[in-house]
């Protein structure tokens, strides 16, 4: 059974400050490893996409991959109250003829208070 | 462009209707999927659909039909459901190559009394 672990928090970090997500997979053959955020009610939003260990950065976001560690985080920073929402972290499935399967964690709820 | 529609945007039905629920997108995309997510739970795959074809059932009772007219559409038919099959419907689609991203649409609330 493919696992995607996630802190599901919730995670409350003082607006500026950074915010660290965190999760962890165990499916040593995963290729590529996304960050969704989804606002209460509303469907989920891609964020970012890496496939290659290290960094990625876009904008506030930053995306960290350690393959070694099976390992992948997001940081945001100079958080904002709309930042608020829960954020999800998806590994493909890497077992043959299921490439299309994406693996969820349950998701980790951060708050940025103002 | 990475705009995936749905429609509607609210369902409220019957055990013994029959319902539609419909997904567009126009990004060349040629795979697409329905998910069903429950509250404060993630996402959870139903069917995958690549060149069309249905690739992927997970297993899911066949009160939920799906549909794949052409490249660019996506339908959920649904009949007999129970009141435990409310949720967000979820449609998304990827490119169709190994490993990439999905976009969502913005989903299908649906409730079942």
């Amino acid at each position: 059974q493919k696992e995607v672990e996630q802190n599901s928090g919730p995670l409350s970090v003082p607006e500026g400050a950074i915010a660290s997500l965190n999760c962890t997979y165990s499916d040593r053959g995963s290729q590529s490893f996304f960050w969704y955020r989804q606002y209460s009610g509303k469907s989920p939003e891609l964020i970012m996409f890496i496939y290659s260990n290290g960094d990625k950065e876009d904008g506030r976001f930053t995306a960290q991959l350690n393959k070694a560690s099976q390992y992948v985080s997001l940081l945001i920073r100079d958080s904002q109250p709309s930042d608020s929402a829960t954020y999800l972290c998806a590994v493909n499935d890497d077992s043959g003829g299921s490439n299309y399967k994406l693996t969820f964690g349950k998701g980790t709820l951060l708050t940025v208070n103002p | 462009d990475t705009e995936v529609t749905q429609t509607p945007k609210h369902l409220v039905m019957g055990m013994t209707n029959k319902k539609s629920l419909k997904c567009e997108q126009h990004m060349g995309h040629r795979a697409m999927y329905w998910y069903k997510q429950k509250a404060k739970k993630p996402p959870e795959l139903m069917f995958v659909y690549s060149y069309e074809k249905l690739s992927i059932n997970e297993s899911v009772p066949s009160r939920f039909s799906p549909e794949c007219p052409n490249s660019s559409l996506l339908n959920l038919h649904l009949h007999a459901l129970q009141p435990e099959d409310s949720a967000l419907y979820l449609c998304a689609s990827s490119q169709g190559t190994a490993w990439d991203t999905q976009y969502f649409g913005p989903g299908t609330r649906l409730t079942v009394l």
